[in-house]
């Protein structure tokens, strides 16, 4: 089993949908999780953290599952603009932060 | 620019040379890590230091790579005798403070080997 696995996508969406992408992680220890937007051959940037039970940002949420070892988002009334790779990043078992592929997003008029 | 500065921004070389990468990251960060992404894969860990120490290494990162931060500021990862499977995308980072600490990352190095 990978450290942290994704849905693999692609989803292609219409603006204004809601879209979820779940990420599951391996190190049951893990305390911190996040969420990095990635544009085409761009630096990841973060786009949300993760520490307690969930976060929330205007249109993004973020949950933690730690009974089942997962991390959703959720993107509310997506625009074009939120078309990227999501990719969510946790702590593997030597401590060390691990991202995994990456869900691309397509969001569409 | 307070950010995480990497130099060169790309790099095409013919396998068999070396190539250097440097990082500067930002400067209150203690910890500074260096990840390779290539297509359609996440950014793959490679090493990380605290300060000027090394800590961790990754299985990925061969002999012929090798990673230096000797005053605990900017890093420099070298690739000798590159081969064309080391083309990728050099990712450097910062963070402050142990895991589970925001990492910030700098613009990367693209690397082609020919």
């Amino acid at each position: 089993r990978k450290e942290v696995e994704q849905d693999p996508g692609p989803f292609n969406v219409p603006e204004g949908a809601t879209v979820a992408f779940n990420c599951t992680y391996s190190n049951s220890a893990s305390q911190s999780f996040f969420w990095y937007r990635q544009d085409c051959r761009k630096e990841p940037k973060l786009l949300m953290s993760v520490y307690s039970s969930g976060n929330e940002d205007g249109r993004f949420t973020a949950q933690l599952n730690r009974a089942s070892q997962y991390i959703s988002l959720l993107i509310r009334d997506s625009k074009l603009s939120d078309s990227a790779t999501y990719l969510c990043v946790a702590p593997d078992n030597n401590n060390d932060m691990r991202f995994g592929a990456g869900t691309r997003l397509t969001v569409k008029p | 620019d307070t950010g995480v500065s990497q130099d060169p921004r790309h790099k095409i070389t013919k396998r068999g040379q070396n190539v250097t990468f440097r990082c500067d990251p930002i400067s209150e960060h203690n910890r500074l890590y260096w990840y390779r992404q290539t297509l359609g894969q996440g950014p793959e860990f490679l090493t990380y230091f605290q300060n000027e120490a090394q800590l961790e290494k990754s299985r990925l990162l061969s002999d012929r790579f090798s990673a230096e931060r000797p005053k605990g500021s900017f890093s420099t990862l070298e690739i000798q005798r590159t081969e064309q499977g080391d083309s990728a995308m050099y990712l450097c980072a910062s963070s402050f403070g142990g895991t589970g600490n925001t990492i910030y990352f700098g613009e990367g190095s693209w690397l082609t080997v020919v």
